[in-house]
């Protein structure tokens, strides 16, 4: 088991760029999530999905957008970055939903310049 | 809405003395408390649960946690404490982002251990 993979692990943007965070799971979890990390603040949930083709926005969504055409994946788009979204970003999974232990990947740090 | 309060950003200790790490939280719903451990340039790891049952949680790496709920508090402690217990250290309740179950975690800021020979 791989567990929980992200890539890339560091990338740097400019102002405006788009990109996709691609994150993915090989335990066949229903739920998987999206979390930033920032100096001081914790983890903020950013999207999250209970399964394939079912999506919904947690605390920080804007400026981000999310699909979940498979079990497996999971991406985070940027359509047009910003400075305030240089962060590190956690993909997550689990079973069912978010009262179980949750997953995380070893992040993607983005800095956008 | 739910919140969580993690009252120290940094905790000193020398090595193989005891330590407390501070939680308090708030949530309209039932809770579910975690705490969750990050190790420098890694992915958080669960550390232990409060899901039901009895208030006092034990996890890995010798770490347990007792769950109080007139005082809303999830405090973390460890007897003895080793080098290699310097990390990151954050509390987490279940909650509702958007007025469903429970989506996902709402995380405290974290507290760092540092374990002084």
């Amino acid at each position: 088991n791989a567990g929980v993979t992200q890539t890339p692990k560091f990338q740097v943007l400019k102002t405006g760029q788009s990109m996709t965070l691609q994150c993915a799971q090989d335990m066949n979890h229903e739920y998987m999530s999206w979390y930033r990390q920032d100096p001081g603040m914790g983890l903020r949930l950013i999207h999250y999905s209970v399964g394939a083709g079912i999506t919904d926005q947690g605390e920080v969504p804007n400026g981000y957008n999310v699909s979940r055409s498979t079990t497996e994946d999971f991406p985070l788009r940027l359509l047009s970055a910003a400075p305030s979204q240089t962060s590190v970003y956690f993909c997550a999974s689990s079973y069912r939903g978010g009262r179980e232990t949750q997953y995380f990947g070893p992040g993607t740090r983005l800095l956008v310049l | 809405a739910q919140s969580v309060t993690q009252l120290d950003s940094q905790v000193p200790v020398f090595e193989e003395a005891p330590v407390e790490l501070r939680c308090n939280y708030s949530s309209s719903v039932s809770v579910y408390l975690f705490w969750y451990v990050q190790y420098p340039n890694q992915g958080l790891q669960l550390l232990l649960k409060y899901l039901s049952g009895s208030t006092l949680v034990k996890g890995i790496n010798g770490f347990e946690a007792e769950f109080n709920k007139s005082q809303t508090s999830f405090h973390l402690r460890k007897p003895s404490v080793h080098i290699s217990d310097t990390a990151e250290y954050f509390c987490a309740v279940s909650g509702s982002f958007s007025g469903g179950g429970a989506d996902g975690l709402t995380f405290g800021k974290g507290t760092h251990l540092i374990i002084q020979p």
